[in-house]
């Protein structure tokens, strides 16, 4: 299927470090988004880069796109207790702008 | 703007009994779309909506599961008979569209979290 794979599955640090989480998909891309989740609540959209990018940044995030290896990661600089959620990647299909396909997301725990 | 809004946000039913999640798009937003999230199959597309017309429903899991938008700002998602596989957070989602297409992100709604005894 198309659907994105995150890696880690689960990711646990001390504040103030840098959490990476990865995700990989299978076909061709229009864009690659990802969205965070606290427990309980719906999902929040972060950031967004299109197939023609290859480095996005968005405060504390960044984002990096690799079409070759159809790969993509997510860095969280200097993490705070308040970053523990998980974190989805959604890729949107190139030719269907209204597929978007959720990989099964990264579980962040920053410890204070 | 509220946002998403989803009703209820917490339902708990016996099986074999008649489920009706409901959902407020943002208004202007024309393309909805509903999810269902457990941790088994993680996000699942069950079906959206441009203009309030379904366009793909090819993830809706059987018959007794259905969807229906009536009006711009008013979507339900009905499942009859409902059974315990059925528990799970149903997420409503929408998005301004462009030309049929969706534009940008999806804006989600808290969920509805359903558990089915």
């Amino acid at each position: 299927s198309q659907q994105g794979e995150e890696d880690p599955q689960a990711l646990s640090i001390q504040e103030g470090e840098n959490a990476t989480m990865n995700c990989s998909y299978k076909t061709s891309i229009n864009n690659l988004q990802w969205y965070r989740q606290n427990s309980g609540r719906g999902l929040v959209h972060l950031i967004l880069i299109r197939s023609n990018e290859r480095e996005k940044h968005s405060g504390r995030l960044r984002v990096t796109l690799d079409t070759s290896k159809k790969s993509s990661s997510l860095l969280i600089t200097a993490s705070r207790a308040a970053d523990t959620a998980s974190y989805f990647c959604a890729t949107v299909e190139g030719n269907n702008f209204n597929k978007f396909y959720f990989g099964s997301g990264t579980k962040l725990n920053v410890k204070p | 703007d509220a946002g998403v809004i989803q009703s209820p946000r917490h339902e708990v039913t016996e099986m074999g009994q008649e489920v009706t999640l409901r959902c407020k798009p943002i208004s202007g937003h024309n393309s909805l779309f509903w999810y269902r999230q457990t941790m088994m199959r993680g996000l699942e597309l069950l079906i959206y909506f441009n203009n309030n017309v379904p366009i793909d429903d090819s993830g809706m899991p059987e018959d007794r599961f259905s969807a229906k938008m009536p009006n711009a700002s008013f979507s339900t998602l009905k499942i009859q008979p409902s059974e315990p596989r059925d528990s799970a957070v149903y997420f409503c989602a929408s998005n301004p569209a462009v030309g049929g297409a969706v534009t940008g992100e999806l804006f989600f709604g808290e969920g509805s979290r359903l558990t089915v005894l």
